[in-house]
């Protein structure tokens, strides 16, 4: 009954591969993000989606590509993974339409890039 | 650019003791604003929230202050406990939708 979960948990790659992460939310939120995590902690907003559609695009490199196939699901596809993009990827979702914005967050996967 | 961060990175107590967490926000256009809890190894978990039409609001052992004139928010835990150590973070928005914009975490100690 986990409302947002992550799959990998963990995903340790070379430099240069291609990976994916996934999110799924079941508590019927409309609007989801991904947030990058680094090693000192700081949360930072990457991307979010209401409805399948693309709203917040932070600078992120465009090897990063998220993907919502609809409104319970937000994918984040990583190009030529690099040494930098080492960090715990979160996901999270809310409610766009309600009136309190809270955003509740999956576990996280931790990408390790060697 | 406006960001929100809190005071202190760290911060001990004793089990038993209330416990006060900082954060000073710069972005007078926010509307909302949030504690997190976040355990080793696991996601940010809501704890408590607030509104900025608000200055106080209470929870279970747990309030949140709010002086929106000096744009300064806390987060009080009353009667620390070893399973409230963590680490803390403010977060504020513009609303329903929006992405959240953190602060840098206070990593609470709490022994007994």
């Amino acid at each position: 009954d986990t409302a947002v979960s992550q799959t990998p948990k963990y995903l340790v790659t070379q430099m240069g591969n291609d990976k994916s992460i996934k999110c799924e939310q079941n508590l019927g939120h409309d609007t989801m993000y991904w947030y990058k995590q680094d090693s000192k902690k700081f949360l930072k907003i990457m991307f979010s989606y209401n409805n399948k559609e693309l709203i917040i695009n932070e600078t992120v490199p465009n090897r990063f590509s998220p993907k919502s196939p609809d409104k319970a699901h937000l994918n984040l596809h990583i190009n030529s993974l690099e040494l930098g993009d080492s960090a715990v990827y979160f996901c999270a979702s809310s409610l766009k339409s309600g009136r309190v914005a809270t955003q509740y967050f999956g576990p996280g996967t931790r990408l390790l890039v060697l | 650019g406006e960001s929100v961060g809190l005071h202190l990175p760290t911060l001990s107590v004793q089990e038993g003791d209330n416990s006060i967490i900082n954060c000073a926000y710069s972005n007078s256009a926010s509307d909302y604003f949030i504690w997190y809890k976040q355990e080793s190894g696991k996601g940010p978990q809501f704890i408590i929230d607030i509104r900025s039409n608000m200055d106080k609001r209470q929870g279970q052992r747990v309030t949140v202050l709010l002086n929106k004139t000096v744009k300064h928010l806390s987060l009080q835990i009353a009667a620390t406990q070893p399973g409230d150590s963590a680490v803390y973070f403010c977060a504020e928005n513009m609303g329903s939708g929006t992405a959240l914009i953190f602060g840098k975490g206070t990593t609470l100690s709490v022994s007994s």
